[in-house]
């Protein structure tokens, strides 16, 4: 089966510096790769996905990049934003995504 | 419209009970997964079902079941509780058929087995 696997566990960062947490996985056949934004007391949230066919996604200060021969992707989040601050979790699969253990972001003001 | 509704957001059991968990999708959505959610494992597939079937089931032990209504509602059941069973339980609907696609979760269901 898939295996993902994400780095840093931890992440500090200050207001208004990028972020970029990085992600690898191991099935090839994997097309599919979410990422989800879980704040305390909720529920995960999509906030970007990409899909095999396509290199790199943007939506405003998040950017999602994937290297399919390398088999990794990653998140970038620019001008961070207390509000950021939160885990974040990388996923991949062809159909039942395989999540990875998680990234904790600190912006600090 | 309404989002992914779990209950009971928190309950407290001790070693060797069973317990029920419920999760009602957004409606319109078919398909209902189930993942455990711990500090030290992340998120673990337990399972998913789609039209009142199981379509796919995670690595977990027989101990942990679910079922899906023909409303979609679907509940999973752990029974002879372990002390390693305490995490969040939390249910994610999805309106794809395929499979890959976005998923909406629900706040969860903190379970702490004593």
């Amino acid at each position: 089966g898939e295996n993902v696997e994400q780095h840093p566990s931890t992440l500090s960062v200050q207001e208004g510096d990028s972020a970029v947490i990085k992600c690898t996985y191991s099935d090839s056949a994997s097309n599919y790769f979410p990422w989800y934004k879980q704040e305390l007391g909720k529920g995960p949230q999509l906030i970007i996905d990409i899909r095999s066919n396509v290199g790199e996604k943007k939506d405003q200060r998040i950017a999602v990049t994937l290297n399919k021969t390398a088999k990794h992707f990653s998140l970038h989040i620019t001008e961070t934003q207390p509000e950021d601050s939160a885990v974040y979790f990388c996923a991949g699969g062809s159909y039942i995504p395989t999540f990875g253990r998680g990234t904790s972001l600190i912006v600090h003001p | 419209k309404a989002g992914v509704t779990q209950t009971p957001r928190y309950l407290i059991k001790t070693r060797g009970q069973q317990v029920t968990l419920s999760c009602s999708p957004i409606s319109g959505h078919r398909s209902v997964s189930w993942y455990q959610q711990t500090p030290g494992q992340g998120l673990q597939f337990l399972f998913e079902y789609f039209s009142e079937t199981q379509r796919n089931k995670g690595n977990f032990p027989g101990r942990f079941s679910g079922r899906q209504f023909s409303n979609s509602r679907s509940e999973m059941n752990v029974s002879t509780l372990e002390l390693g069973d305490s995490a969040l339980y939390l249910c994610a609907s999805s309106g794809s058929i395929a499979g890959t696609g976005e998923l909406f979760f629900g706040e969860g269901s903190r379970l702490t087995v004593l």
